[in-house]
């Protein structure tokens, strides 16, 4: 099946500070979404983008489909940006989404 | 904003017992799935469900696991008789196509 590499696979960041998290996919893809899953467990939508560029906030997403990778920029990071942010994606034929390791961003005061 | 909603949000069992885990998609939605998590490890798909049927399952899936949309608004997974590793906690999500909308989980634990 496909295999989702996500990296790095920590960060710890003060708070003001910029970061670039990398997803890596094995195969051609129609869906991708990036979550953010809070203490709580919480799995909070940030993205769908399969491919292309889009903003909200602090957060933008860009996802290059035909080199198979998508790159979650989060800029003047806060605490609570704090958690374990995910990658998944989905193909054609099957609705499910296969989640990457994740990638736990600690951001500090 | 619409919102899937999960109850209960921890449930607690003695290893063989039934439990049923239960889900409130949003209401427009047609797709409806269950992940789990099991503690400090990736999400994990288990079975999506559209127009009233399974529609894809994964290994995990086993015949210990029900799912059942009893009526308009509620969709359940029955874990028929739990196992210490069913421990995890559990994520519906619905769809009207492809984006998913997580719900808040519920933390099962199996003791």
């Amino acid at each position: 099946g496909i295999q989702v590499e996500q990296s790095p696979p920590d960060l710890i960041l003060q708070e003001g500070a910029n970061s670039t998290l990398r997803c890596n996919f094995s195969d051609s893809v129609n869906n991708l979404q990036w979550f953010h899953q809070n203490p709580w467990g919480q799995l909070i939508n940030l993205f769908y983008i399969p491919s292309g560029t889009k903003q909200n906030g602090r957060l933008s997403a860009t996802t290059v489909a035909t080199e198979r990778y998508s790159l979650l920029y989060i800029s003047s990071s806060q605490t609570t940006d704090s958690g374990v942010y995910f990658c998944a994606v989905g193909q054609g034929g099957s609705e499910k989404l296969v989640f990457g390791k994740g990638m736990k961003l600690t951001v500090n005061p | 904003e619409p919102e899937v909603t999960q109850t209960p949000s921890h449930q607690v069992t003695q290893m063989g017992q039934e439990v049923i885990l239960r889900c409130v998609p949003i209401s427009n939605h047609l797709y409806f799935y269950w992940y789990r998590q099991i503690l400090g490890q990736k999400v994990e798909f288990l079975v999506s469900f559209y127009n009233n049927e399974i529609s894809e399952k994964s290994e995990i899936f086993d015949d210990q696991f029900s799912v059942e949309r009893p009526d308009g608004s509620n969709f359940t997974l029955k874990i028929r008789s739990t196992k210490l590793e069913d421990s995890a906690m559990y994520f519906c999500a619905s769809s009207t196509y492809l984006t998913q909308y997580f719900g808040p989980g519920t933390r099962l634990l199996v003791l």
